[in-house]
C-alpha cells in the first residue's frame, strides 16, 4: 500500500476528445511525477511538477499539461486525444523531498478509441 | 542518463533465491542503481537503490561490482507473490523523479 491513489481506474474516451486524470497521497508531498505505459513496455517519465510550477518534462507534447494544488493532489490533461495515447498513466509521489523514492499509484487504464 | 542491459526473463522455484543480474556498463559516477518491480495491475514498487556499496533491506539485497558495471538483486526466498516485471535502473540522485524504465526482467517464481 502506496498511500497513492488515482481516480478513474479506467476510462474509454474517442479521439480528439479532452481527459482529465487525478491524483492524490495521503503524506502529502509538494513533488509529483506522471508516467505513461503503453502495452508491453516500461512506463516513460511525463513530466514533474514541484510546488505548483511544472520543473522537468520528457518526450512528450505540449497538449499533455498538468496542475498541482496547494494540498498537493495533482492532475493530468490530455487534449485532443489521439489513438496512441491509450496506456496506463501513473503518478508517483515522494514521502519526503529527496530523501526517498518514489511511490507510485496503480494507475488509470486509458483507451482511446 | 546511462542505459541497462537486463535479461527478458526468468524462471526461479519458490523458496530459492531469485538472482536478477543488470549490466550498466556506462554508469557514471555520480549515478544510483534503482531496482523496481511491477506486479500486473499495479504501479511499480520501489525495492531498493546503491551507489557503491552493497545494500540490504526487508526486501532484498543488491550487490554492485566493484567496477559499478554490473549489479544483482538478490530476492532471498522467492514467494509466487514476488512474480513480476523488474526494472533495473541507473540515474543522478538529481533526476531519480523521471527515471528512464526500460523493457525490465520478467521473472516468474513457480511452487
Amino acid at each position: 500500500e502506496t498511500g497513492v491513489t488515482q481516480s478513474p481506474t479506467h476510462l474509454i474516451k474517442t479521439r480528439g476528445q479532452q481527459v482529465t486524470l487525478r491524483c492524490s497521497s495521503q503524506s502529502g508531498h509538494n513533488t509529483v511525477s506522471w508516467y505513461q505505459q503503453a502495452l508491453g513496455q516500461g512506463p516513460q517519465f511525463i513530466f514533474q511538477y514541484y510546488r505548483e510550477e511544472e520543473n522537468g518534462r520528457g518526450n512528450f507534447p505540449p497538449r499533455f499539461s498538468g496542475l498541482q494544488f496547494p494540498n498537493y493532489s495533482s492532475e493530468l490533461n490530455v487534449n485532443a486525444l489521439e489513438l496512441d495515447d491509450s496506456a496506463l498513466y501513473l503518478c508517483a509521489f515522494r514521502r519526503r523531498a529527496e530523501e526517498s523514492p518514489l511511490h507510485f499509484g496503480n494507475g488509470t487504464r486509458l483507451t482511446v478509441t | 542518463d546511462a542505459k541497462t542491459t537486463q535479461p527478458p526473463s526468468m524462471d526461479c522455484a519458490e523458496g530459492r533465491a531469485a538472482n536478477l543480474p543488470c549490466n550498466h556498463s556506462t554508469i557514471s559516477g555520480n549515478e544510483y542503481v534503482y531496482w523496481y518491480r511491477q506486479i500486473h495491475s499495479q504501479g511499480p514498487q520501489y525495492i531498493i537503490h546503491g551507489l557503491k556499496n552493497n545494500e540490504t533491506n526487508e526486501m532484498a539485497s543488491l550487490i554492485i561490482t566493484e567496477d559499478r558495471k554490473s549489479s544483482t538483486l538478490i530476492l532471498p526466498h522467492a514467494t509466487l507473490r514476488d512474480t513480476a516485471v523488474y526494472y533495473c535502473i541507473v540515474s543522478p540522485r538529481s533526476n531519480d523523479y523521471k527515471l528512464s524504465f526500460g523493457a525490465g526482467t520478467t521473472v516468474t517464481v513457480r511452487a
